[in-house]
């Protein structure tokens, strides 16, 4: 079963830019989608873009075109998500977490069946 | 594109039944039938629930059940447990994205 590994908590100053990890482990990892969810203190999810790191194609939100790139690491099976222009409204936890279906089945379906537990971002002077 | 709407909280008695409404636009839901449902504990990461509307996911309860109906996907969880009070989130993919709902408290009286 695949498990998703993400980097430790940061801690940045506004107008920076972090870069988060996550590392697939004990399963098939280029062919499937893997998406970055934040949840800022006490409010929902939201969906900021994702990767099919086979293809290397990505695709963001709207809100996070240009200060979001996702990229991916098939070598060591690691995608990451760099943010930048830091605020504080960036303050959040950072999800990865994988599509359920491989890109390459005849019949695709869209969810999340694996997340990481979370990366914790600090923006503060 | 914006949030898809649930009330932001549900609440209910052991044994009881609720219903989670997610309220969307055409271009959310459209003709797909990709809406799933994710539950969320204090600290922890979202679980999956329910895909595909109606599907639950391996080793979830058949206590839970999803619905969807035009642009508003419903999920009904029956026999309510205390292990049930946590946060629920809907989401759609729509051809190029995923939205998500904007979340609904489960307390169980």
């Amino acid at each position: 079963q695949v498990q998703l590994v993400q980097s430790g908590a940061e801690v940045k100053k506004p107008g920076s830019s972090v870069k988060v990890s996550c590392k697939a482990s004990g399963g098939t990892f280029s062919s499937y989608s893997i998406s970055w969810v934040r949840q800022a203190p006490g409010q929902g999810l939201e969906w900021m873009g994702g990767i099919i790191p086979v293809f290397g194609a990505t695709n963001y939100a709207q809100k996070f075109q240009g200060r979001v790139t996702i990229t991916a690491d098939e070598s060591t099976s690691t995608v990451y998500m760099e943010l930048s222009s830091l605020s504080s409204e960036d303050a959040a936890i950072y999800y990865c977490a994988r599509d359920a279906t491989s890109v390459w089945e005849p019949i695709l379906t869209y969810y999340m069946d694996v997340w990481g537990k979370g990366t914790t971002v600090t923006v503060s002077s | 594109q914006s949030a898809l709407t649930q009330p932001a909280s549900v609440s209910g008695s052991p044994g009881q039944s609720i219903t989670i409404s997610c309220t969307g636009t055409s271009s959310d839901f459209g003709t797909y039938n990709y809406v799933s449902w994710y539950q969320q504990h204090p600290g922890k990461a979202p679980k999956l629930m329910i895909y595909d509307v109606t599907n639950r996911t391996s080793g979830i309860s058949n206590r839970f059940s999803g619905f969807k109906s035009g642009n508003t996907a419903s999920l009904t969880i029956s026999g309510l447990q205390s292990e049930d009070e946590a946060d629920y989130y809907c989401s759609s993919y729509t051809s190029i994205n995923y939205v998500f709902g904007t979340g609904t408290k489960v307390t169980v009286l």
